[in-house]
């Protein structure tokens, strides 16, 4: 199984400042990667597929990139609304999914 | 509008049986995976499995296999998880999600079912 190590677990920051969360594979799973946001009591929302496309309707603040076994998440200025938390998901071997473990993204 | 919409919280025993659902519109059902995410409280998110109405195929997670079962009931446009005896441990909120017609990503979220199992 394809296991997913996302780092930092929780993150504390200010309105404006640059966040950056990254997601490493077991194995190459090439672009194969996706990254959800998820708002206390609420569904998970897509935001980033195969690695670097921002959902339709997505702030372009949210951006993605990475291949092979390194990916990042970036929100290139925190807005409060950004209070979340972010998971990334592999799908190398469909249908097989795995999520990360989840960063927890707090107003500093 | 394509949307999942789930049956509502259960409260159940140990070692009770439970079905809940997860109907789809605005969409082709028997066209799309439809799968189920566990997320236990304060935790976070596990794919447990996925069919195809379409033709029935059924994958699960290891860690999910022999514990649940997955079904659909394309005449209703319904998917189902299927619990035979519940454990405390199964105590958690349930997701159905429909990935994108490539099979990728989880674009569509039902709104989630809350199981208590508590003796």
């Amino acid at each position: 199984d394809i296991q997913m190590t996302q780092s930092p677990s929780s993150l504390s920051a200010s309105v404006g400042d640059r966040v950056t969360i990254t997601c490493q594979a077991s194995q190459d799973i090439s672009n194969y990667l996706n990254w959800y946001q998820q708002k206390p009591g609420k569904a998970p929302k897509l935001l980033i597929y195969d690695a670097s496309n921002l959902e339709t309707g997505v702030p372009s603040r949210f951006s993605g990139s990475g291949s092979g076994t390194d990916f990042t998440f970036t929100i290139s200025s925190l807005q409060p609304e950004d209070i979340a938390t972010y998971y990334c998901q592999q799908y190398d071997n469909l249908p097989q999914y795995t999520f990360g473990q989840g960063t927890k993204l707090e107003i500093k | 509008e394509v949307q999942l919409v789930q049956s509502g919280a259960e409260v159940k025993k140990p070692g009770e049986s439970l079905k809940i659902s997860c109907k789809g519109s605005g969409y082709s059902f028997t066209s799309y995976w439809i799968g189920w995410v566990r997320q236990m409280p304060g935790k976070g998110l596990e794919w447990m499995g996925i069919i195809y109405p379409g033709d029935s195929d059924t994958r699960y997670s290891p860690s999910f296999q022999g514990q649940v079962t997955i079904s659909a009931d394309k005449s209703i446009s319904t998917a189902y998880l299927q619990w035979s005896s519940l454990k405390a441990s199964d105590t958690a909120m349930y997701y159905c999600v429909r990935p994108s017609i490539r099979g990728d990503a989880f674009d569509i979220w039902g709104q989630g079912t809350m199981v208590t199992v508590s003796s």
